[in-house]
């Protein structure tokens, strides 16, 4: 199985902050890697498909980018929605894998 | 538009069978494959199988000793069913279509207890 890694857990932000966050595969994935949005009601949202496009309705503030085994998404500027658990999945092979999650919360 | 709903018991003795219906809409079953995902709280989501959209099956090789997943296209229903239930299989169980996992049901959150 692909384990998927990411950093930080934990990302204590302000509004108005550009942040970023870490996916790592331990093994190549090819660019199949999906981002997805988690509010506390559990609410899944994607964001992200094949690494760097933006899934209908998800803000321009929202980008990904990476190759190989490392993988990132970027928000450019906070809003207060913003702030809620983010997960990275891989796409590449069965069974899919998701990381650990890593939770923006507000500084 | 396309939607995801599931359905279930929220409640299950330990040993007993989770049966989880997912009712979906905006979409065929025949052209879109449909996943079950689940999540244990405060942990990352787990995929658990896939529904095919020629009607093939696939399984997470940690599950798939007690795992079934089927389908009603004529109701556009998945259903999952895994047996043999212990206390670390509560969490909130997904249904998501495939193909990028583009859409994703609200949840429904299973406890396994006595």
């Amino acid at each position: 199985d692909i384990q998927m890694t990411q950093s930080p857990s934990s990302l204590p932000a302000s509004l108005g902050e550009r942040v970023t966050i870490s996916c790592r595969a331990s093994q190549g994935i090819s660019n199949n890697l999906n981002w997805y949005q988690q509010k506390p009601d559990g609410t899944i949202k994607p964001l992200i498909y094949y690494t760097s496009n933006l899934q209908s309705g998800v803000p321009s503030r929202f980008s990904g980018s990476g190759s190989g085994t490392d993988y990132s998404l970027t928000i450019s500027s906070l809003e207060p929605e913003d702030f809620a658990m983010y997960y990275c999945q891989q796409d590449a092979s069965f069974p899919r894998t998701f990381g650990g999650g890593t939770k923006l919360e507000l500084k | 538009q396309v939607q995801l709903k599931e359905s279930g018991p929220g409640l299950v003795q330990p040993s007993e069978t989770l049966s989880l219906t997912c009712t979906v809409s905006g979409f065929s079953l025949t052209s879109y494959s449909v996943s079950w995902v689940r999540q244990p709280s405060g942990k990352g989501p787990e995929w658990m199988g896939r529904m095919w959209y020629d009607g093939d099956t696939a399984y997470n090789s940690a599950l798939k000793s007690r795992l079934s997943i089927s389908r009603d296209t004529s109701k556009n229903q998945v259903f999952l069913k895994m047996n043999s239930l212990q206390t670390d299989d509560t969490g909130t169980y997904y249904c998501t279509r495939d193909g990028g996992f583009d859409y994703w049901g609200q949840g429904v959150m299973v406890t396994v207890s006595s």
